[in-house]
C-alpha cells in the first residue's frame, strides 16, 4: 500500500535549520507531486509548496520563499524539505502529502515530524 | 492570498445527526475545493475534491456542494467515527489556502 513515512522529531535552536525527509514506497515516486503542510500546535493547516519529483521543479508558497527549501532523491525515492534561520514560531508539525487530480488534492499524508524549536 | 472562511468554528452534535459546515472563499475559486478530516495526533484525510467529489473509500454519507464562493460540506448521519476537526481547502489559485477548521464534538 502506498505510504509516507516521514523522519523523527527533531529539537533545534534558534537560527538553525532542519531537514525532514518523506520516504515514499509502493508507487512510482516521480509519477506525483510531493506536497508540504506544516500545522503549528493547536491551529490549522499552513500549504508551504510542492516539488515535481520527476523534475525537481518547486512551487513555495510566498511566505516560505527564501528560506525553504524542497528537494528530492529519486534513487530513494525521497523528498525532503529543509527550514533555514529556524525561529520559534516555526515550531510545528510538518507533513508531507501525495499531490493526485493534477496535484490539487492530497491523498496520502506522512504522520508528520514535529519540529520544535527552543533556545 | 485568497482567504477561506469556515463556519461555525466549533458544532456539537449527537450520533444520527445531520451536520453541514460551510467554507467561504474571498473569491471565486470555481469547484476548486476540498474537504479533509483531522483527528488528534492524525494527518488529515481527504474526504471530498473538486467541491463534491466522493474519494475513493470514504462513507457516502459525505457529500459536498457548491462552486464559486460559497461551499458546504454535509454529513448526513452522524457516526461516533466522524466527531474530528474538518478543513477545507482552495486549490484555485497559489498560494493554496485551509479554512481555520471546525472542530465536530459529540453533545
Amino acid at each position: 500500500q502506498v505510504q509516507l513515512v516521514q523522519s523523527g522529531a527533531e529539537v533545534k535552536k534558534p537560527g538553525a535549520s532542519v531537514r525532514v525527509s518523506c520516504k515514499a514506497s509502493a508507487y512510482t515516486f516521480t509519477g506525483y507531486y510531493i506536497h508540504w503542510v506544516r500545522q503549528a500546535p493547536g491551529q490549522g493547516l499552513e500549504w508551504m509548496g510542492w516539488i515535481n519529483p520527476n523534475s525537481g521543479y518547486t512551487n513555495y508558497a510566498q511566505n516560505f520563499q527564501g528560506w525553504v527549501t524542497m528537494t528530492r532523491d529519486t534513487s530513494i525515492s525521497t523528498a525532503y524539505m529543509e527550514v533555514s534561520r529556524l525561529r520559534s514560531d516555526d515550531t510545528a508539525v510538518y507533513y508531507c502529502a501525495r499531490g493526485i487530480n493534477g496535484a490539487r488534492d492530497f491523498d496520502y499524508w506522512g504522520q508528520g515530524t514535529l519540529v520544535t524549536v527552543s533556545s | 492570498d485568497i482567504q477561506m472562511t469556515q463556519s461555525p468554528s466549533s458544532v456539537s452534535a449527537s450520533v444520527g445527526d445531520r451536520v453541514t459546515i460551510t467554507c467561504r472563499a474571498s473569491q471565486g475559486i470555481s469547484s476548486w475545493l476540498a474537504w479533509y478530516q483531522q483527528k488528534p495526533g492524525k494527518a488529515p484525510k481527504l474526504l471530498i475534491y473538486a467541491a463534491s467529489s466522493l474519494q475513493s473509500g470514504v462513507p457516502s454519507r459525505f457529500s459536498g456542494s457548491g462552486s464559486g464562493t460559497d461551499f458546504t460540506l454535509t454529513i448526513s448521519s452522524l457516526q461516533p467515527e466522524d466527531f474530528a476537526t474538518y478543513f477545507c481547502l482552495q486549490t484555485n489559485s497559489f498560494p493554496y489556502t485551509f479554512g481555520q477548521g471546525t472542530k465536530l464534538e459529540i453533545k
